[in-house]
């Protein structure tokens, strides 16, 4: 069966720190696809990135960062630097190769940066 | 180009009566699925379309819940009859065919309805 755990319920910085929320994945499949996504106060969903599980490369997006380890099974992301916008609930989430799975959440860790 | 487009965005009804929920997928995606936020369980699969198929319904919770989408460009989600616990938010999401490589499994999010049932 395919799982998402987000282990940090709630994390909580001060302006300019840096920030890392953890993602630990679990599938039989070999091929498949992690996400992360943002949740603000607003409540809409939004998509940050895609990694593929045949591609370990880091990626860097201005203050964001994701470290992908497949021999932990893990997909950390990294805020440099947070800001006060930053404040969301941020949702890892998994993806099977075949064509009938649909995304497979963690339950979400809420980030609060306060100024 | 326009997002998922969810209507309504809130809906407040009584227990008991019916509930509709619309979503208008991103033009060009084939790909259309239903979640459910709550508190308790976080965000779930309600069902997929492909290609206005069905093809996953496995986490309709019940018969109360049915799920249509008549063509490429709308789907409904009916509850009849809402309970209280069918209080939620409820998203619409939307992807492209799987033909187009890796970034055709990034699915994209309507802005969700927020339903509660008194």
């Amino acid at each position: 069966a395919q799982k998402v755990t987000q282990a940090q319920t709630e994390i909580s910085v001060v302006e300019k720190e840096d920030v890392t929320l953890d993602c630990v994945y679990e599938t039989r499949d070999t091929t498949y696809y992690l996400f992360w996504y943002k949740q603000p106060p607003s409540g809409e969903l939004v998509f940050l990135i895609r990694r593929n599980s045949f591609d370990e490369q880091n990626e860097i997006s201005g203050r964001y960062s994701w470290n992908f380890q497949k021999s932990t099974s893990s997909f950390n992301f990294t805020i440099t630097a947070s800001q006060v916008v930053d404040s969301a609930v941020y949702f890892c989430a998994l993806s099977g190769y075949q064509a009938g799975t649909a995304l497979i959440f963690g339950k979400g860790t809420t980030l609060s940066v306060s100024s | 180009d326009a997002g998922v487009i969810q209507s309504p965005r809130h809906e407040v009804t009584e227990m008991g009566q019916e509930v509709t929920l619309r979503c208008k997928p991103i033009s060009g995606h084939n790909s259309l699925f239903w979640y459910r936020q709550t508190m308790m369980r976080g965000l779930e699969l309600l069902i997929y379309f492909n290609n206005n198929v069905p093809i996953d319904d496995s986490g309709m919770p019940e018969d109360r819940f049915s799920a249509k989408m008549p063509n490429a460009s709308f789907s409904t989600l009916k509850i009849q009859p809402s309970e209280p616990r069918d209080s939620a938010v409820y998203f619409c999401a939307s992807r492209r065919g799987l033909a187009g490589g890796p970034s055709s499994y990034e699915q994209y999010f309507g802005p969700g309805t927020r339903l509660t049932v008194t």
